[in-house]
């Protein structure tokens, strides 16, 4: 399995605090990805990173931030987490940006309840 | 119409059956296919990346259908093992972005 660690794996919180998951990789994968994945939807690009203090947005980037400082990690922030960001999210990585067939691998995933 | 689209199922088979399931996607520029499972309460894993030419790992076999944009998943005796949800995940501008089906849930039976 890809050495991809999530952290935490669970957490409980209320609506209007911020939280932090973190991405950890032991890969040296140059792209990072961050996904939600809901109920009845595929899995959702929120933001990704293709190296170093390099991020871009994904399809459902709005109430999320990311950071990237070291390429084994990879930070997504909700600044003030809503009930319906309550959801299981994955990271995912890649060797180069998913072209010419690389696929993604994932992360265990970190369920997020917002109260 | 979403990018990705597959039947959600559940198909229900006995041990030893053979199920097959689609996936259309709407871009017909894409590039890359793959088919990933991912068991309850787990993360997704790729099962196997489709070529142009189809292709076959085991019991699993998967085809490409350019004309009329779809994917097809085959798997032939069927384990319990099995049991799982299926997405299709196609890469639409052959850059960093994939593209994920909402998934097939096979149900595998003693």
């Amino acid at each position: 399995d890809a050495g991809i660690t999530q952290s935490p794996r669970h957490k409980v919180t209320e609506t209007g605090t911020p939280v932090t998951l973190r991405c950890h990789q032991t890969e040296n994968h140059r792209y990072m990805y961050w996904y939600r994945q809901d109920p009845g939807h595929g899995l959702r690009l929120i933001h990704y990173s293709y190296g170093v203090k390099d991020t871009d947005k994904g399809e459902v980037s709005d109430g999320y931030s990311v950071s990237r400082s070291k390429t084994e990690d990879f930070l997504l922030t909700l600044e003030s987490a809503t009930s319906s960001q309550t959801s299981v999210y994955f990271c995912a990585i890649s060797e180069v940006g998913t072209g010419g067939n690389q696929p993604q691998h994932f992360g265990d995933g970190t369920r997020l309840s917002i109260l | 119409r979403k990018e990705v689209e597959q039947d959600p199922g559940p198909f229900n088979v006995p041990e030893g059956a053979t199920v097959a399931f689609n996936c259309t996607y709407s871009n017909s520029a894409s590039q890359s296919f793959f088919w990933y499972r991912q068991d309850c309460r787990k993360e997704p894993k790729l099962l196997m990346s489709v070529y142009s030419s189809g292709n076959e790992d085991g019991r699993f076999t998967a085809q490409l259908n350019r004309a009329s944009q779809y994917i097809s998943l085959l798997i032939r005796d069927s384990k319990l093992s099995d049991s799982a949800t299926y997405l299709c995940v196609v890469n639409p501008t052959n850059d960093y972005k994939l593209s994920f089906g909402a998934g097939t849930t096979v149900t595998v039976r003693a």
